[in-house]
């Protein structure tokens, strides 16, 4: 099956400065790969989500890059502030029907005032 | 309110004694799952399903049974429930497949197995 490593394991930065988030992934066949938020006892909620087809996306201050030849993806998290605190956690799959979703073991990103 | 419920969010039991965790959704979702959630190894897949009557195993599915008789309900099962089965449950449900992958969450279980 799919496997994801995800790196690194705990992220610390400073407010206003980036944090970027890496993941690579097993599964050449995967082409879906979403990014999930999960703040400290609260469930995870999507916060990105690329296919294969596109190379890079943006959502205000987040955006995700794909490498298929390489086969890793990204989270980029710019001017960072104190609630983007939370475990991040990357997924890859096939999203056609019968495909699992395999996520990585996640990036606890840390943002100091 | 579009939502996935999840119930108990907090069961202790002990070895050997059979439960259910049941969860719901009223999204119209074909796509359900579970997930177990321990420190350091992230969100490990236990079943999924794609539709009623259909379920698939994910990556930890030892120990663990699922049923789905009904579209809204996919309840997690464990039959004689060990030490090594003390997590944190999500279920979750999605359009999967039809166009938006999108995963909700319901709030968790914490079980506890001594």
């Amino acid at each position: 099956g799919e496997n994801v490593e995800q790196h690194p394991s705990t992220l610390s930065v400073q407010e206003g400065d980036s944090a970027v988030i890496k993941c690579t992934y097993s599964d050449s066949a995967s082409n879906y790969f979403p990014w999930y938020k999960q703040e400290l006892g609260k469930r995870p909620q999507l916060i990105i989500d690329i296919r294969s087809n596109v190379g890079e996306k943006k959502d205000q201050r987040i955006a995700v890059t794909l490498n298929k030849t390489a086969k890793h993806f990204s989270l980029h998290i710019t001017e960072t502030q104190p609630e983007d605190s939370a475990v991040y956690f990357c997924a890859a799959s096939r999203f056609v029907s019968g495909y699992a979703l395999n996520f990585g073991k996640g990036t606890s990103l840390l943002v100091t005032p | 309110e579009a939502q996935v419920t999840q119930n108990p969010r907090y069961l202790i039991t002990v070895t050997g004694k059979k439960l259910t965790v049941t969860c719901s959704q009223n999204m119209n979702h074909e796509y359900m799952s579970w997930y177990r959630q321990d420190p350091g190894l992230g969100l490990r897949q236990i079943y999924y399903s794609m539709n009623v009557e259909v379920t698939d195993k994910g990556d930890v599915p030892e120990g663990y049974k699922v049923s789905r008789k009904e579209k809204r309900n996919f309840p997690l099962i464990l039959e004689s429930p060990s030490p090594n089965q003390t997590s944190l449950y999500f279920c979750a449900s999605s359009l999967w497949g039809k166009g938006d992958e999108k995963l909700f969450f319901g709030s968790g279980t914490q079980l506890s197995v001594l």
